[in-house]
């Protein structure tokens, strides 16, 4: 089975706090994402991977940064957390697009963040 | 613009009538179109996706590329299809494929 791990299932920081959030995925996934999940809203994208040291900003990255110095490891950092990036954030994986590639994305369990 | 665009926010229906989950897309290129399914309390998970063509726990969706839509549907629903669904599109980002644009969701709700 292919598992995406995020570190924390429930976080409560506070404002101004630099905040990390991990994800680990065993497939070999050349893709990795993070998205913020709020209800109306859908999923958005904030960032990007699709390579070691490589990332694509979404379309919410203000406030947020990345980094991916593994391939098994993409990890979302809030510079200095705001109130208003209280959210539940996915983190997902994904095989590169091709021709016979199966680019199913697969899901963490997600971590809720509450920003006080 | 890349853009899916879902328009029920909720949809209500009683077990065993037909749901249609609509989704309709803006993509410049060949789109590659997914739906994914959130249960309570459960992680995001791929329902079906149009490359397969296939029918997953009695869903099916078409591509129609003239209307530009990839509505989901069933004829009976269950109790247990109650869930958060949400249409998903493969795009481009700087130049890179396999991202995946995903609409705002619609909650289906199935009464016995």
């Amino acid at each position: 089975d292919v598992k995406v791990t995020q570190s924390s299932r429930y976080l409560v920081k506070r404002t101004g706090e630099k905040v990390f959030l991990e994800c680990v995925q065993d497939m070999d996934h050349e893709n990795m994402f993070w998205y913020r999940q709020d209800p109306g809203l859908g999923l958005r994208l904030i960032y990007f991977s699709y390579d070691v040291k490589m990332k694509e900003k979404g379309d919410i990255p203000e406030g947020y940064s990345v980094s991916r110095e593994k391939k098994e490891r993409f990890s979302l950092i809030l510079e200095s957390a705001s109130t208003n990036q209280t959210s539940m954030y996915l983190c997902a994986s994904s095989f590169m697009a091709g021709a016979l590639q199966n680019t199913e994305a697969f899901f963490g369990q997600g971590t809720r963040l509450t920003v006080v | 613009a890349q853009r899916v665009t879902q328009p029920e926010k909720l949809l209500s229906v009683f077990k065993g009538a037909p749901v249609e989950l609509k989704c309709n897309y803006s993509y410049s290129g060949s789109p590659e179109l997914f739906w994914y399914v959130q249960y309570s309390r459960q992680r995001l998970q791929l329902l079906l996706r149009h490359i397969s063509r296939e029918s997953i726990k009695g869903f099916t969706a078409d591509l129609n590329k003239g209307e530009t839509s990839f509505h989901l549907k069933k004829p009976f629903a269950q109790e247990e299809d109650s869930a958060m669904y949400y249409c998903a599109l493969s795009g481009d980002y700087g130049g890179s494929q396999g991202n995946l644009i995903f609409g705002k969701g619609t909650k289906l709700s199935v009464k016995p």
